[in-house]
């Protein structure tokens, strides 16, 4: 079974105060990593896809990288608007298999 | 806005009843995801159709249905409602059948609450 796992449940910030989150997974047949952050309430919003070892994508003060077995979502210089709970996807088949988040809170 | 549109946006109701849920997908997708959130199980994918026809499965009970008409709209029919259907439901689409460079987009969900 495709097993996500994301650390840690929650980060607490201070604005300008670089971090890392990390996805780690185990599937057969990695069909694409997927990050997406998701405000209270709301519904998740894309981020990014990932397909290889190697591969780098970056938006804004986000950048995520991807190992064979794990995936990390770096914030650079957050911000109190970057709050908010980062969901890692792996796809297997045609589903998504998510993690169970990381709640992240910046303070100015 | 990721261009998906779910209604209702609420939806409060009591046990033993049966809901209906509709999700629009973004112009040109063909393909509906519904999924399932709740505190203690996270996002858990229910079903997918594309282009009308069922392709994939999750752990979606069998009080639970849905179906994609030709216009490409979906609706997630709930029945027999117990206390722990309570929880947000997702609608996701994408333009592929959910390939591998296909992209899910999500719409802003329908809180659901059974009492």
């Amino acid at each position: 079974e495709d097993q996500v796992t994301q650390s840690p449940e929650a980060l607490r910030l201070q604005e300008g105060e670089s971090s890392s989150l990390n996805c780690s997974y185990t599937v057969s047949g990695l069909r694409g990593l997927f990050w997406y952050r998701q405000d209270p309430g709301k519904g998740p919003e894309f981020l990014f896809t990932l397909y290889s070892a190697g591969e780098e994508k970056e938006k804004e003060r986000l950048k995520a990288t991807l190992t064979k077995k794990e995936s990390f979502l770096h914030i650079t210089a957050p911000k109190p608007e970057d709050s908010a709970t980062y969901l890692c996807a792996v796809r297997h088949d045609y589903k998504l298999s998510f993690g169970a988040g990381t709640t992240v809170t910046v303070r100015a | 806005d990721s261009g998906v549109t779910q209604t209702p946006k609420h939806l409060i109701t009591a046990t033993g009843q049966r809901v209906t849920l509709r999700c629009s997908p973004r112009s040109g997708d063909l393909s509906v995801y519904w999924y399932q959130q709740s505190l203690d199980q996270g996002l858990q994918f229910l079903i997918q159709y594309y282009n009308g026809e069922e392709r994939a499965k999750g752990n979606i009970l069998e009080r639970f249905s849905a179906q994609q008409f030709p216009d490409l709209h979906s609706e997630l029919n709930l029945s027999s409602l117990e206390l722990g259907d309570s929880a947000l439901y997702f609608c996701a689409s994408s333009v592929g059948g959910g390939g591998s460079t296909d992209t899910q987009y999500f719409g802003p969900g329908t809180r659901l609450t059974v009492l």
